[in-house]
């Protein structure tokens, strides 16, 4: 069975202090890998799609790495409005278009 | 670019009535739009897959009478909770597929509370 795990659930930093969100994953042939930013009583918002091991993408403070078994979201600098759930999710070959969700860090940046 | 609408954004409604939410991706098109719930605190569920002029596929455990779902366009689909209860009182959000780039956005969410 696909499994997404997230960690850690839930993460304070202070603002300009950086760090690492964790996605590991357990699935029968990666399509995609996705990470997502979810802002309180709102959609999900897409950040990135990785789809190789080795590749990286970056936005502005975020820049998301993976490898065969994980994904990292690593948040340089951040600022209180980086406070927010941040989820991934897996897109598997054998189940077409369909995403599996981890169950999300929840992220708060103070100033 | 990638913009995905949910309207209504809350609907309040009475036991036993229905209520339809609709989906609709504005500046592309999708012909795979997904519905999904999500509980507080929760991450999402998804409810369903809709493929545009075909039937919806159902997740386990999920009623397809229930939860009618029409994908009419490649640009609209619509969830139409029947028959609601208060267990059904939930956030619903619906996503569509890029079919260019293949990548799901998601809309906003709609927030349905029955009393």
């Amino acid at each position: 069975e696909d499994q997404v795990t997230q960690s850690p659930e839930a993460l304070r930093l202070q603002e300009g202090e950086s760090s690492s969100l964790n996605c590991s994953y357990t699935v029968s042939g990666l399509r995609g890998l996705f990470w997502y930013r979810q802002d309180p009583g709102k959609g999900p918002e897409f950040l990135f799609t990785l789809y190789s091991a080795g590749e990286e993408k970056e936005k502005e403070r975020l820049k998301a790495t993976l490898t065969k078994k994980e994904s990292f979201l690593h948040i340089t600098a951040p600022k209180p409005e980086d406070s927010a759930t941040y989820l991934c999710a897996v897109q598997v070959r054998t189940s077409g278009s369909r995403l599996t969700f981890g169950e999300g860090t929840q992220l708060t940046v103070n100033p | 670019g990638a913009v995905v609408s949910q309207h209504p954004s809350r609907v309040i409604c009475k036991s036993g009535t229905s209520v339809k939410i609709e989906c609709r991706s504005l500046d592309f098109q999708a012909t795979t739009m997904f519905w999904y719930r999500q509980f507080p605190k929760q991450s999402l569920m998804l409810m369903a897959t809709s493929n545009e002029g075909s039937k919806a596929t159902y997740e386990q455990g999920v009623e397809k009478d229930k939860f009618l779902i029409n994908h009419a366009s490649l640009t609209l689909s619509t969830l139409t909770v029947t028959s609601a209860h208060p267990e059904d009182s939930s956030f619903y959000i619906c996503s569509a597929r890029d079919r260019v780039i293949e990548t799901q956005y998601f809309g906003p969410g709609t927030r349905l509370l029955v009393l």
